[in-house]
Parts: structure tokens; sequence; C-alpha cells
């Protein structure tokens, strides 16, 4: 079963433009985390957000927690075209595993 | 390179049949996990392994199962396969148990016709 959920569903974009994605889920986290994947490839670990904690940055990563709102949103800056991929979040509850949402999928035109 | 490896990279096999998928995690982690990947039903968490012990169990069908071998690697074992099982299937490792960074293999598609 899903636990996050992104959105939009796809996102297309010119190079240099910021892209913003939002992703929102159901019940308590440990915490919350970002991968990217492209086309048919494995996930790639993005950035790794603690429920105790609101914003982390990495690079032209930002990205934010509202655990009141149950939410959360990966911001690039500055994007190019490598970034094309779908981003997933995934959150964990308590110590059991990644629950992973349906995904972004981003397309940045040069 | 996440350092997880995966075998083989495609499998094309009938119904009924059974398969095997082997993962090799990155070196010294402990924690193996089995994911499944399709159009209609997204990324789905199948097994995780630690050290050799079962250690969570999501969404795994009974025709399927696992082991972590004492050398770290592990097997997921698809029985009976349908139509329906047709799909990507990744291993992830990690350091230790507790679902933190997880460091994904380049997966296995699986092709059931």
């Amino acid at each position: 079963s899903q636990q996050g959920e992104e959105d939009p569903q796809a996102l297309s974009i010119q190079e240099g433009e910021n892209a913003t994605m939002n992703c929102s889920y159901k019940t308590s986290i440990n915490n919350l985390q970002w991968y990217r994947q492209n086309s048919g490839r494995g996930l790639v670990h993005l950035i790794l957000i603690r429920s105790n904690e609101r914003e982390k940055h990495s690079g032209r990563l930002r990205v934010t927690l509202d655990t009141s709102k149950k939410s959360s949103s990966l911001l690039i800056t500055a994007s190019r075209a490598a970034d094309t991929a779908s981003y997933f979040c995934a959150t964990v509850a308590g110590y059991s595993t990644l629950t992973f949402g349906k995904g972004t999928m981003l397309l940045v035109s040069p | 390179d996440s350092g997880v490896t995966q075998t083989p990279k495609h499998l094309i096999t009938a119904t009924g049949q059974r398969v095997t998928l082997r993962c090799s995690p990155r070196s010294g982690d402990l924690s193996v996990y089995w994911y499944q990947q399709s159009l209609d039903q997204g990324l789905q968490f199948l097994i995780q392994y630690y050290n050799g012990e079962e250690r969570a169990k999501g969404n795994i069908l009974e025709r399927f199962s696992a082991q972590q071998f004492p050398d770290l690697h592990s097997e997921l074992n698809l029985s009976s396969l349908e139509l329906g099982d047709s799909a990507l299937y990744f291993c992830a490792s990690s350091p230790m148990a507790s679902a933190g960074e997880q460091y994904f293999g380049p997966g296995t598609r699986l092709t059931v016709t």
C-alpha cells in the first residue's frame, strides 16, 4: 500500500527553472526520504529528513517537512536536463521499512 | 554505481515457471531489501533480511520466498509465475537493520509470457 502520494504526477519545465514536488502521507513517521530514478534504473537516495527537522539542504536540493500537515516538498533549483527523472518520496514509521509513493515524473527541457 | 549488484539483468520466462533472482549487497551492509516495481502497483516492499535473518515482511506473495546467505548475498525465488508477476525487481542494502538510507541495485526485469 502507498503511504506517500506525490503531486504533481508529472512536471515539465525548462532548464534553469525551479521544480517543486510535493508529498503527502497518512501516518506518523520517523523520517522521510526522497529518491530519484532514471528511466528503468535503480533508485538513488537524495536526502533524508527526520521528523524533528523542518528543512534540509543538499546542493541544489531543498526539502521541507511539515508533520502537522503530514506533507513534504522537494525543491530542485536551477534545473538541468540531467535532472530529468522520476522522484519518489518514501516514509519510515517507527523502525519499519520504506513505503514509497507513486512518484513525480520530471522532464527538464534544454 | 551504488555497489549493489543484481543478476540477471533481464529474465523472460513462461507462466508456471520458477526463477531465482540474485543480489549482492554493498560491502559491509548487513541488511538486504527486495522491492517489486510495476506500473499498476508502483514500488512495493517485499521482504527484508538482516544478517541472515528475516527482519520484515511486506506485500510478498506466498509463491515468493527469499533468503540471505552467510556471505550476505540474497536470493529471491519466484514460483508458479503468472503474467502479473512481470515487473522490475530491485534489491537494496543498508548497513543497519533500521530503515535509513538504502542503496539500490540496477534491478532485474522479469517478463512472464
